[in-house]
C-alpha cells in the first residue's frame, strides 16, 4: 500500500497526559498538512510543512499542540496536557502540488 | 474571510435518482476546489479538482462543475455504494496558504 499511513489508529487517553502521533506520507510527496475533524464538521487545518520546512500554522493550534517532521519524511503530533476538547479525528494530508491525499486518521478519545 | 457552505446538510435518494450537492464559497481568489468522498471512521478519499469556472469533471457516476461562486457534484442513477459524506474543499491562491478550508459535508444516504 503507498498511501498515506497514521498510526495508531485509536488513542485512549486520560486528561492532562501526552500523546503523538506519526504520519507517514506517500513517499514522493514533499508537503505534509495536518487536520482535525470532529463529528458532524469538515476537516480543520491545524500546519502544514514543506521537507522539513514548518511553514503554516493555524491560530487554532494551541501552544500544547508541536509537530515535527525532522528529515522530511515522516511527521510527528504531539499534544500536552490533553483536554476532553482535544478528542477528535486527527487526519494526516501529503501532496505533491495542490491534490491532498490522506490518511485513516488517528481517532483520540480523552476521557 | 474564506468561506465554504454545503448543502443539503443531508440527502435521501433511492437507487436510481439522479441528484446534485451543492457548494458554495466565498475565497480571496480561488486556487482549486476540492470534492473529496469520506465513509464513517475513514479519512477523506480524494474525488476531483477543479481550477476554474466552466470545467467539468467526471468519474463513474459523479459529476462535479464549477462556476465563479459555486460548485455542484451530480450524482446519476446512484447505487447504495454511493452512501458517503462528501466535502467539499477550497484552496485560496495568492501562494499565501497551502490549507484546504472544507465545508460540513452532504451525507448521502442511498436506498436499494
Amino acid at each position: 500500500d503507498t498511501g498515506v499511513s497514521q498510526n495508531p489508529r485509536h488513542k485512549i487517553t486520560k486528561r492532562g497526559q501526552n500523546v503523538t502521533f506519526r504520519c507517514d506520507p506517500i513517499s514522493e510527496h514533499n508537503r505534509l498538512y495536518w487536520y482535525r475533524q470532529t463529528l458532524g464538521q469538515g476537516p480543520e487545518f491545524l500546519t502544514y510543512f514543506q521537507n522539513e520546512a514548518q511553514l503554516e500554522k493555524s491560530r487554532l493550534l494551541s501552544d500544547r499542540f508541536s509537530a515535527e517532521r525532522p528529515k522530511g519524511s515522516f511527521s510527528t503530533l504531539e499534544i500536552q496536557r490533553t483536554e476532553q476538547g482535544d478528542s477528535a479525528m486527527y487526519l494526516c494530508a501529503s501532496s505533491l502540488l495542490y491534490e491532498q491525499f490522506f490518511g485513516p486518521g488517528t481517532r483520540l478519545t480523552v476521557l | 474571510e474564506d468561506q465554504v457552505t454545503q448543502s443539503p446538510e443531508a440527502l435521501r435518494l433511492q437507487e436510481g435518482e439522479s441528484s446534485s450537492l451543492n457548494c458554495s464559497y466565498t475565497v480571496s481568489g480561488l486556487r482549486g476546489l476540492f470534492w473529496y468522498r469520506q465513509d464513517p471512521g475513514k479519512g477523506p478519499e480524494f474525488l476531483f479538482t477543479l481550477y476554474s469556472a466552466g470545467e467539468e469533471k467526471e468519474k463513474e457516476r459523479l459529476k462535479a462543475t464549477l462556476t465563479k461562486k459555486e460548485s455542484f457534484l451530480h450524482i446519476t442513477a446512484p447505487k447504495p455504494e454511493d452512501s458517503a459524506t462528501y466535502l467539499c474543499a477550497v484552496q485560496a491562491g495568492g501562494g499565501a496558504t497551502n490549507k484546504l478550508i472544507f465545508g460540513t459535508g452532504t451525507l448521502l444516504a442511498v436506498q436499494p
